[in-house]
């Protein structure tokens, strides 16, 4: 049974500074890896997706890793900024007929003036 | 374009009774899923439906159940509501039925009293 699991659970910096969320998974027979940001209430937006074949994504600020062999993903944030604040998941689609998204519990990023 | 919208924002039910969630996909877009997340933890996966079928089903009791319409728009229906179905539920659309990216939509928060 495929579990994701985040550290740390929460995350308070000050802003400016780079930093690096992890995302760990149990069973390397995975379709890709997507990053989320979720604001408090709201819905998920995605970040990044990274197919199974390749081995990291960047957009902007942001670079996500993934290696499959140690079951692992890391996403990096440069210049962090308060309006980087939110909780962000990462979820790992397995390979069944609906492809769904199995998530991590998440970390909360609190970036600071 | 719209994004993947949902209706109502916000539900207030009472043991025992019935609730209808309603969503619309990305214009384009023919596969809906489902997931529940619950306050403090990432979303877990309830249904996926493309081209109208069921393509999946996570661990839900059969109170939970999930149609897509010919428009592909999908309701998400939940009898006997129970304390513990309180959670935002969360509407996800993608182009088709696979691994491609799956867009979110902001939300139903319903409470259950």
């Amino acid at each position: 049974k495929q579990e994701v699991t985040q550290i740390p659970a929460a995350l308070s910096v000050p802003e400016g500074e780079n930093l690096v969320l992890n995302c760990s998974f149990t069973d390397s027979a995975i379709y890709n890896l997507q990053w989320f940001r979720q604001d408090p209430g709201k819905g998920l937006t995605s970040l990044l997706l990274i197919q199974s074949s390749q081995r990291e994504q960047t957009s902007g600020r942001l670079n996500a890793s993934l290696d499959k062999s140690s079951g692992r993903s890391t996403l990096y944030i440069a210049a962090s900024q308060p309006g980087d604040s939110a909780t962000y998941l990462c979820a790992v689609v397995v390979g069944d007929s609906s492809y769904k998204l199995i998530f991590g519990s998440g970390t909360r990023l609190l970036v600071r003036p | 374009d719209a994004g993947v919208t949902q209706s109502p924002t916000h539900l207030i039910k009472t043991r025992g009774q019935q609730v209808t969630l309603r969503c619309s996909p990305i214009s384009g877009h023919k596969s809906v899923s489902w997931y529940q997340q619950v306050l403090g933890q990432g979303p877990q996966f309830i249904f996926q439906y493309y081209e109208k079928e069921e393509r999946g089903r996570g661990n839900f009791p059969d109170r939970f159940s999930a149609r897509q319409f010919p428009n592909y728009s999908s309701e998400l229906n939940v009898n006997a509501l129970l304390l513990g179905d309180s959670a935002l539920y969360l509407c996800a659309s993608k182009v088709q039925g696979g691994t491609d990216t799956q867009y979110f939509g902001p939300g139903t928060r319903l409470t259950v009293l």
